[in-house]
């Protein structure tokens, strides 16, 4: 199975930070890496598709990078609606695996 | 409007069955392959296991902790996603939720694009 490793597992930023997230996977998954906010209670949603691709109408200060297997999430100025638990989802080889979650917490 | 919406979820007895379902409007439902991921209270999102598109042989894959006791089923013609889960363990409380895939069909921008709000599963000893 595809190990997916996510970093920070949580953080506390202020409005207006730049936030940056990681997921390193544990082989090679070329580029089949999504990214999801999730707020409580709700479905996750996605922010990126094909590890730096921007999901229709979500804002353009997300933004990922990366491939193979090192891959980041940034959010450029942090928004009050941002405030949430964000993961990485592999999806090249199954099981398909999530990163464990980052909680993005105000400061 | 694309939606997936969950239902059958509720409160079992360890051993027992449950057969949930993900209704399915708004797309082409024939063409995705179908997931179903859990999060159990307070933890983080875990797969389930999916049902491909009839195009790629209609075919399941599951996750090692639930191979065996729970099957994915589906109905095109109905639009609709089933997961049957037998031998409930209390470890299978979680919600339930299904995602579409369309990467077999439209490229890696429909995958796992859509997501249900999910339905409860309780497992009782």
């Amino acid at each position: 199975d595809i190990q997916m490793t996510q970093s920070p597992s949580s953080l506390s930023a202020s409005v207006g930070d730049r936030v940056t997230i990681t997921c390193r996977a544990s082989q090679g998954i070329t580029n089949d890496l999504g990214w999801y906010q999730q707020k409580p209670g709700k479905a996750p949603k996605r922010l990126i598709y094909a590890a730096s691709s921007l999901q229709s109408g979500v804002p353009s200060r997300f933004s990922g990078s990366g491939s193979g297997t090192e891959f980041t999430l940034t959010i450029s100025s942090l928004q009050p609606e941002d405030f949430a638990t964000y993961y990485c989802l592999q999806h090249n080889s199954y099981p398909w695996t999530f990163g464990q979650g980052t909680k993005v917490e105000i400061k | 409007e694309v939606q997936l919406v969950e239902s059958g979820g509720g409160l079992v007895q360890s051993g027992r069955s449950l057969r949930l379902s993900c209704t399915a409007s708004g797309f082409t439902f024939g063409d995705y392959a179908m997931n179903w991921f859990r999060q159990a209270p307070g933890k983080g999102l875990e797969w389930v296991g999916f049902i491909r598109s009839r195009a790629f042989g209609g075919t399941t894959e599951y996750a090692a902790s639930v191979k065996g006791r729970f099957t994915i089923s589906r109905d095109d013609s109905k639009g609709i996603a089933y997961l049957l889960m037998n031998s409930l363990k209390t470890e299978d409380t979680a919600v339930y939720c299904c995602s579409r895939d369309g990467s077999g069909s439209y490229g890696k921008g429909r995958a796992f694009d859509m997501w249900g709000q999910g339905t409860m599963v309780t497992v009782s000893s």
